[in-house]
């Protein structure tokens, strides 16, 4: 199984600024996500990150809130840009791992926008 | 995206009772996947299966993969207060993306 490590663990950001979220995974893996899970609610996806190429974006999700990097097969950011309190969620890095048969999460990042 | 039925919503069985929830889809899934989420936490894998009909168990878990392909089966046997929490289907059609269901919130009541 593939650990996933995310920092920060949570936050709270005003209005109008940014934050960038680190996803570490312990090996190399296929493919990485980015979810976004409202309170009670499921895992909505936002975008696929590439390594080396810009991320594949869900409808509704674009890259100039939403900018993704993969530099290499263990590493990805999410930046949430130009934040509003409708921001306010939990954010989700996700891992998939084998033939792309299995997905492991990480522990999320809670995010609180004033 | 596409999402996945799954029911109940929610659960309330006193402590030592059998759950079983149950997940659909309009379309065939070849990746059946079951999580369990703490308040707090990211989704944790349970269950992964495979193949249709497949039958799988963690311990007080068993997960089965609907002949159709397009549903899956989760019980959890003799519950106990740490069985607390909400848990998701995930189904992969084709390709690399999986899709989640809506979720069914557990509770057991000692």
């Amino acid at each position: 199984s593939a650990v996933i490590s995310q920092k920060p663990s949570r936050d709270i950001c005003q209005r109008g600024t940014s934050l960038t979220i680190q996803c570490q995974v312990d090996s190399q893996v296929t493919m990485m996500f980015w979810y976004r899970q409202q309170p009670g609610q499921s895992l909505t996806l936002i975008a696929t990150a590439n390594q080396g190429s810009e991320a594949t974006y869900e409808s509704g999700f674009v890259i100039d809130k939403f900018p993704i990097s993969r530099p290499n097969l263990t590493f990805s950011t999410l930046t949430v840009s130009n934040m509003s309190p409708e921001d306010s969620s939990i954010y989700l890095c996700s891992a998939l791992q084998g033939g792309a048969e299995t997905q492991y999460f990480g522990p999320g990042t809670r995010l609180l926008v004033l | 995206g596409q999402q996945l039925n799954q029911s109940p919503q929610s659960m309330f069985i006193q402590e030592g009772e059998d759950v079983s929830m149950n997940c659909t889809s309009s379309s065939i899934f070849n990746t059946w996947l079951w999580y369990k989420q703490d308040p707090g936490e990211g989704p944790v894998l349970l269950i992964a299966l495979y193949k249709a009909g497949e039958l799988t168990s963690n311990g007080r878990l068993t997960a089965q993969f609907g002949i159709t392909r397009k549903d899956s089966f989760l019980n959890i046997s003799a519950s106990i207060p740490s069985d607390v929490g909400i848990y998701f289907c995930a189904g992969q059609p084709t390709g690399n993306q999986f899709y989640f269901g809506t979720g069914t919130s557990l509770t057991v009541i000692p």
